[in-house]
């Protein structure tokens, strides 16, 4: 069973860089796949963040990709995600996922809530 | 990017009917949409894929449809866990975009 789990400060300072890890379980990010972040802030919908390839190649939401880099250890089965210059409109619940071409997006972690404030 | 437009922001429906959902693409993505299913506090689940495609577990009193611009989400029947929200998301072209979401509501 594939699972994903992200961890990472619940809190973090404005002006400073967020940086979260996703660590798969049950597969192995080696063997394919794009790799997600996803966030929603409070009461709203949901944002993409950014995907990358197994390989490393990376897409990212145009409105965060000066801020955002998307990375991944495969001897370590993670993918990682760090937003820099953060303000508290970047307050939200972040969520990893796998996202096989094709198919949605078809396993995600519980998500962990970020807070930007000083 | 691609603006994704899902109609009504709520939808209030008594259980045992069925539910209609709609989603609005800004350009053609063609079958490549995604529907989820999301409950308080929980993360997304999908629901379908390829427009019309369950994902695994998923019953069969939800179906989609649709191609192009234009898609629906149908839950016959509704059960008392199927009250949540719901978005839709278009994995055609990048980024990636989600609907705002529709709230589906016991009335």
């Amino acid at each position: 069973q594939v699972q994903l789990q992200e961890s990472g400060p619940g809190l973090v300072k404005p002006s400073e860089t967020l940086s979260l890890t996703c660590t798969v379980s049950g597969y192995s990010i080696s063997s394919g796949y794009y790799w997600g972040w996803i966030r929603q802030p409070p009461g709203k919908g949901l944002e993409w963040i950014g995907s990358i390839y197994h390989s490393g190649s990376t897409y990212y939401n145009p409105s965060l990709k000066s801020r955002v880099t998307i990375s991944v250890d495969t001897s370590k089965n993670q993918f990682s995600l760090k937003l820099s210059s953060v303000t508290a409109a970047d307050t939200a619940v972040y969520y990893c996922a796998r996202d096989p071409p094709g198919s949605g997006m078809d396993v995600w972690g519980k998500g962990t809530t970020v807070t930007v404030s000083s | 990017e691609i603006v994704m437009t899902q109609s009504p922001a709520t939808l209030s429906v008594s259980p045992g009917e069925r539910a209609t959902l709609s989603c609005r693409a800004s350009q053609s993505v063609s079958s490549n949409l995604a529907w989820y299913q999301q409950k308080p506090g929980q993360a997304p689940r999908l629901l379908i894929y390829g427009a019309s495609t369950r994902a695994t577990g998923i019953p069969a009193r939800f179906s989609g449809s649709g191609s192009g611009t234009e898609f629906t989400l149908t839950i016959s029947s509704l059960q008392s866990e199927d009250f949540a929200v719901y978005y839709c998301q278009q994995y055609n072209n990048w980024p990636q975009t989600f609907g705002q979401g529709t709230k589906l509501e016991i009335k």
